[in-house]
């Protein structure tokens, strides 16, 4: 049990880009939620897969954003055509039951 | 709408003394609490948690507080140790919602020699 993997850490991108990120979880979770936390705030929850199924969406994801998990394992979180607004923190963080297990996330930098 | 509310958003404290972390929410559907600590770049850790069919519960140097009729849920830390310092988030869970987290904004901890 290595812990919720993120990658990549840090990501710049220029505006209008598309960007994707990856986390793999701990193996035997199969719930999986990506939150995006921004300067002073906590994080907030945009999206929830039970193994493969999306079962919720905040209506903070826009038509942009995208999130499979294929298989029920990793998961990719896509950000189409990027604003400068979409700079945050994307947390990955999964769990079997209440409480989870948080990745380091990965910073994202839209210039 | 901010449904979990930590209204401070620091606290200062001497190593040794009492830490305490306050917390509100609005929606009495929340049946079950929880606390994180986060240190910069990394993900938020959990710390402690509470059903609401509790009013109190406590794991070593770490007790949270649980008032119902207030919707106030308090961390007590003591006592207090430098490597405390970090964000606090507090969250609240609906038993129907998955799992999914309501956090507030957080609490930046500081702790002094």
């Amino acid at each position: 049990d290595t812990g919720v993997s993120q990658n990549p850490r840090h990501k710049i991108t220029k505006r209008g880009q598309n960007v994707t990120f990856r986390c793999d979880p701990i193996s035997e979770h199969n719930r999986l939620y990506w939150y995006r936390q921004t300067l002073g705030q906590g994080p907030e929850f945009l999206t929830y897969f039970q193994n493969e199924a999306q079962l919720e969406k905040s209506r903070l994801l826009s038509d942009r954003f995208s999130a499979e998990r294929p298989k029920g394992s990793f998961s990719t979180l896509e950000i189409q055509r990027t604003e400068q607004g979409d700079s945050a923190m994307y947390l990955c963080a999964t769990s079997k039951s209440i409480g989870y297990t948080f990745g380091s996330g990965t910073r994202l930098t839209v210039v | 709408d901010q449904q979990v509310k930590q209204n401070s958003p620091s606290l200062s404290v001497q190593e040794g003394r009492i830490s305490i972390l306050n917390c509100d929410y609005t929606n009495s559907m929340f049946d079950y609490f929880l606390w994180y600590k986060k240190y910069p770049a990394e993900g938020p850790t959990f710390l402690i948690s509470i059903s609401s069919i509790k009013d109190k519960n406590e794991d070593g140097r770490f007790t949270v507080f649980l008032n119902k009729s207030a919707k106030h849920l308090s961390l007590h830390i003591v006592p207090s140790q430098p490597g405390d310092s970090a964000v606090y988030f507090c969250a609240a869970s609906r038993s129907d919602s998955w799992g999914k987290l309501q956090f507030g904004a957080g609490t930046q901890v500081v702790v002094t020699p």
